[in-house]
């Protein structure tokens, strides 16, 4: 089955609001994190990563967070802004390995 | 600097014919990945190669897949005698190294029909 999933498939949010996009993983072994971005018609695009030793990273509008104690990431996008509306991915990386493994996703509308 | 080029984007095929799809990593990168999407899916891994050489085709189906990645030229995604299962979004993706940060190419959406 899955180990790396969304909590849920959709989120709404008022523009200029907070967001906050949740993910669990089930393998204590993966140790590199990935969240993306994919707007229709496109491939995924790559916004920020987090590796296990590390449990906050900053970009820029965005944060993620890893908890490693029960397995969750989420990212958190500042003052969303109608270009953030898309289907957001987290992705994992076990063992340092090159293969990722993608959860579904969660779909973000923005409400202007 | 080119991004990963897939093309084509969309491809329609009858049952039981052939697709090939194709993906020019970004310059300078040797180390290709093609994934699947499943509608309101995510991405699953199908395989990974270098120039000439097939890595890990682990989440490659058995039969009617195969991929190449020839010295010169794009890696090619081949799909024999295609059903409607195979309708998705295929997507390439380039490393510089085998773990570093990989960009994925726009997708090539197949339609089986």
């Amino acid at each position: 089955g899955e180990s790396v999933g969304l909590h849920l498939p959709t989120l709404s949010v008022q523009e200029g609001d907070n967001s906050i996009i949740n993910c669990a993983y089930s393998n204590s072994a993966s140790d590199y994190f990935i969240w993306y971005k994919q707007e229709s018609g496109k491939g995924p695009q790559f916004i920020i990563d987090i590796r296990s030793n590390m449990d906050k990273r900053q970009g820029q509008r965005v944060t993620v967070l890893l908890n490693k104690t029960v397995k969750h990431l989420s990212l958190q996008i500042a003052a969303t802004q109608p270009g953030d509306s898309a289907v957001y991915f987290c992705a994992e990386n076990i063992n340092n390995d090159y293969k990722l493994s993608f959860g579904a996703g969660t779909t973000v509308t923005v409400r202007a | 600097n080119a991004g990963v080029m897939q093309n084509p984007r969309h491809l329609v095929r009858r049952r039981g014919q052939e697709a090939r799809l194709r993906c020019s990593p970004m310059k300078g990168h040797s180390h290709v990945y093609w994934y699947r999407q499943l509608p309101e899916e995510g991405l699953k891994f199908m395989v990974y190669l270098q120039k000439e050489n097939i890595i890990d085709e682990s989440g490659m189906p058995k039969e009617r897949f195969s991929a190449e990645f020839p010295k010169e030229g794009p890696s090619i995604l081949r799909i024999q005698q295609v059903v409607r299962g195979d309708s998705a979004a295929y997507f390439c993706a380039s490393s510089l190294y085998e773990n570093t940060e990989a960009f994925f190419g726009q997708g090539t959406r197949l339609t089986v029909v």
